[in-house]
């Protein structure tokens, strides 16, 4: 158990439905970053927050937002669901710099697009 | 840009056989950390090691060892008597200065186990 808790684990949704994911960081970790995990695209980083702050964007789409909250948990919100969304949505944390510290992932949300 | 290159795609070994899975990265930064994470069926990942590059001693963590070879930018890593339990995919990472922020991931090699 990495201590990242992401719920729901399986979520199914028509498209141009809108969703949120959630994420629990580990106790003390104040980054939290977001993944989508896909056949064609492989794991790709969207976005990373510390501390409340947006840190980092990777390769997110407009239709996609998130934020962390002040108790640290983080929300991913997808909206305008396309069939090409479905996915494997990880969070992961870490308590300081990538490098100085590694990541720790949550079991991932398993996103159906329908 | 960072680039983290897996090769094999797949590896099949029977149970007790060595396998090394190959790792090679691009990057600019003199100052970096390399990955190495596991996901078995179930779908987590599982974070195995951390290696800055400062630091080309070979580790070894039980059956697992790692070889980092900065002239071939190359960080392998080798199961020593694989079980069954090792079948998953693992993943290979790359984090540096200009981006300590994300991980860049490879695709993967997907390791399958028989007994």
């Amino acid at each position: 158990d990495s201590g990242v808790t992401q719920t729901p684990k399986h979520l199914i949704t028509a498209t141009g439905q809108r969703v949120t994911l959630r994420c629990s960081p580990r106790s003390g970790d104040l980054s939290v970053y977001w993944y989508q995990q896909s056949l064609d695209q492989g794991l790709q980083f969207l976005i990373q927050y510390y501390n409340g702050e947006e840190r980092a964007k990777g390769n997110i789409l407009e239709r996609f937002s998130a934020q962390q909250f002040p108790d640290l948990h983080s929300e991913l919100n997808l909206s305008s669901l396309e069939l090409g969304d479905s996915a494997l949505y990880f969070c992961a944390s870490s308590a300081g710099l990538l490098g100085d510290t590694e990541a720790f992932f949550g079991q991932g949300t398993r996103l159906t697009v329908v | 840009a960072q680039k983290v290159t897996q090769a094999q795609t797949e590896i099949s070994v029977v149970e007790k056989e060595d396998v090394t899975l190959d790792c090679v990265y691009e990057t600019r930064d003199t100052t970096y950390y390399l990955f190495w994470y596991k996901q078995p069926p179930s779908g987590e990942l599982v974070f195995l090691i951390r290696r800055n590059s400062f630091d080309e001693q070979n580790e070894i963590s039980g059956r697992y060892s790692w070889n980092f070879q900065k002239s071939t930018s190359s960080f392998n890593f080798t199961i020593t008597a694989s079980q069954v339990v090792d079948s998953a995919v693992y993943f290979c990472a790359l984090t540096g200065w200009t981006g300590f922020q994300k991980l860049v991931f490879g695709t993967g090699t997907r390791l399958l186990v028989s007994p």
